[in-house]
């Protein structure tokens, strides 16, 4: 069964400060997809950014960029110029590639951006 | 297009009583879940729809929960004895083509208390 960890509970860094959140799967499967979540104190769930696993170059979106490694099975995300609308639970998951399996997600990382 | 839309928002109700919660998917959209999100557990897909047909019941907890889509247009989620323990967020998401794609649109989730 694939499983996600996220190891980092809670982060908090300063406004305009670049910050990275860690994320590591396990998985047999060779072709699959990645996504961040973003879910601010309103509950809503926000899909960031998505990489497929066959595709070496790092996704990006704005501010947004991530770090896949596939042999390490490691998939970090990385905020630049990070704003005070960041502020949110992040939440890695992971699909396999073949008709509408589940989402498996991370436990999350609670992010804090200070003023 | 309005998104996944989910009633109600919050919901308070008496241990015993019959919960029902209700989801509008993004038109046009074949699949639609059904999770649940805990501080223990975090986010646990329960059931999910391909064309109206449930394909995965897999999470569903326990015979005291059942979900249906009578159309394209709308998926109950059903507790019968509600019990405290199930308090939760429930969320609601749809998706055109499964996971691989788009990943999930969801919808601003309902939150079950139950007394």
């Amino acid at each position: 069964a694939q499983t996600v960890t996220q190891s980092q509970p809670e982060m908090s860094v300063q406004e305009a400060e670049t910050v990275t959140l860690s994320c590591t799967y396990d998985t047999s499967e060779n072709n699959y997809y990645l996504f961040w979540y973003k879910q601010p104190p309103s509950r809503q769930m926000i899909l960031v950014i998505r990489q497929e696993a066959y595709k070496q170059q790092n996704a990006t979106e704005n501010r947004f960029s991530v770090n896949f490694q596939k042999a390490a099975k490691s998939f970090s995300l990385k905020i630049s110029d990070s704003q005070l609308g960041d502020t949110a639970m992040y939440f890695c998951a992971f699909s396999p590639p073949q008709g509408a399996q589940k989402l498996v997600f991370g436990q999350g990382t609670r992010l804090t951006i200070n003023p | 297009d309005a998104g996944v839309i989910q009633s109600p928002r919050h919901e308070v109700t008496e241990m015993g009583q019959e919960v029902t919660l209700r989801c509008k998917p993004i038109s046009g959209h074949d699949y639609l879940f059904w999770y649940r999100q805990t501080m223990m557990r975090g986010l646990e897909l329960l059931i999910y729809f391909n064309n109206n047909v449930p394909i995965d019941d897999s999470g569903m907890p326990e015979d005291r929960f059942s979900a249906k889509m009578p159309n394209a247009s709308f998926s109950t989620l059903k507790i019968q004895p509600s019990e405290p323990r199930d308090s939760a967020v429930y969320f609601c998401a749809s998706s055109p083509y499964g996971t691989g794609n788009y990943g999930y649109t969801f919808g601003s989730g309902t939150r079950l208390t139950v007394v």
